[in-house]
């Protein structure tokens, strides 16, 4: 079983659709989860980054974590023709960088 | 399934010194390899890009010289941080580039964590 899990789809949604991103992992050890939006030729950008469980909204993006389920998401509202892209979650044991793991990511294509 | 290690992990050094970081894909063949850096809490930074067999294609504002990217061969990818200073600490990443059944995947390193004294 790998580390991380990610469906790397892709995942084609028409403009304006609720997007759900998921993740599950295996190592409990993970305290930190982020996502990262990745363009093309380009460094993943960091979107969300949260400690243990619970979510946390920015504007148009809601993160869940639920660490018994051991199964992150990302929530995109009104998803835009900008947002296509790829997503990667990513997790880590400590603050520092211990055993960071990233998923393979889902490319996310938003039809105008 | 696609692994890519790093080595070492974690590597302490002296200001002046040059470190090597590795990048290996342990289970496929990876002509491309990316180099990216990441401060705390941040997104990564892209360094440069390596291509086997041919220099690497470094992104504005890093310094070549300073950071030395070797692709000898399809599984493996060296950074040299040469005559590193406190500034060079950070987290160095890198993700090799993995072509199978027509998708192209992106598979990350574990990071090395960077500490100039």
């Amino acid at each position: 079983q790998k580390e991380v899990e990610q469906d790397p789809g892709p995942l084609s949604v028409p403009e304006g659709a609720i997007v759900s991103l998921n993740c599950t992992y295996s190592n409990s050890a993970f305290q930190y989860f982020m996502w990262y939006r990745q363009y093309s030729r380009k460094g993943p950008e960091l979107l969300m980054y949260t400690y243990s469980s619970g979510n946390k909204e920015d504007g148009r993006f809601t993160a869940q974590v639920d660490k018994s389920s051991k199964y992150i998401s990302l929530f995109i509202r009104d998803s835009q023709p900008s947002d296509s892209a790829t997503y990667l979650c990513a997790m880590s044991g400590d603050n520092y960088g211990q055993n960071f793991v990233f998923g393979p990511g889902t490319r996310l294509s938003v039809l105008p | 399934g696609a692994v890519v290690s790093q080595h070492p992990s974690r590597v302490i050094c002296k200001s002046g010194t040059s470190v090597k970081i590795e990048c290996r894909s342990l289970d496929f063949q990876a002509t491309t390899m990316f180099w990216y850096r990441q401060f705390p809490k941040k997104s990564l930074m892209l360094m440069a890009t390596s291509n086997e067999g041919s220099k690497a294609t470094y992104e504005q504002g890093v310094e070549k010289d300073k950071f030395l990217i070797n692709h000898a061969s399809l599984t493996l990818s060296t950074l040299t941080v040469t005559s590193a200073h406190p500034e060079d600490s950070s987290f160095y990443i890198c993700s090799a580039r993995s072509l199978g059944q027509g998708k192209e995947t992106q598979y990350f390193g574990p990071g090395t964590r960077l500490l100039v004294l």
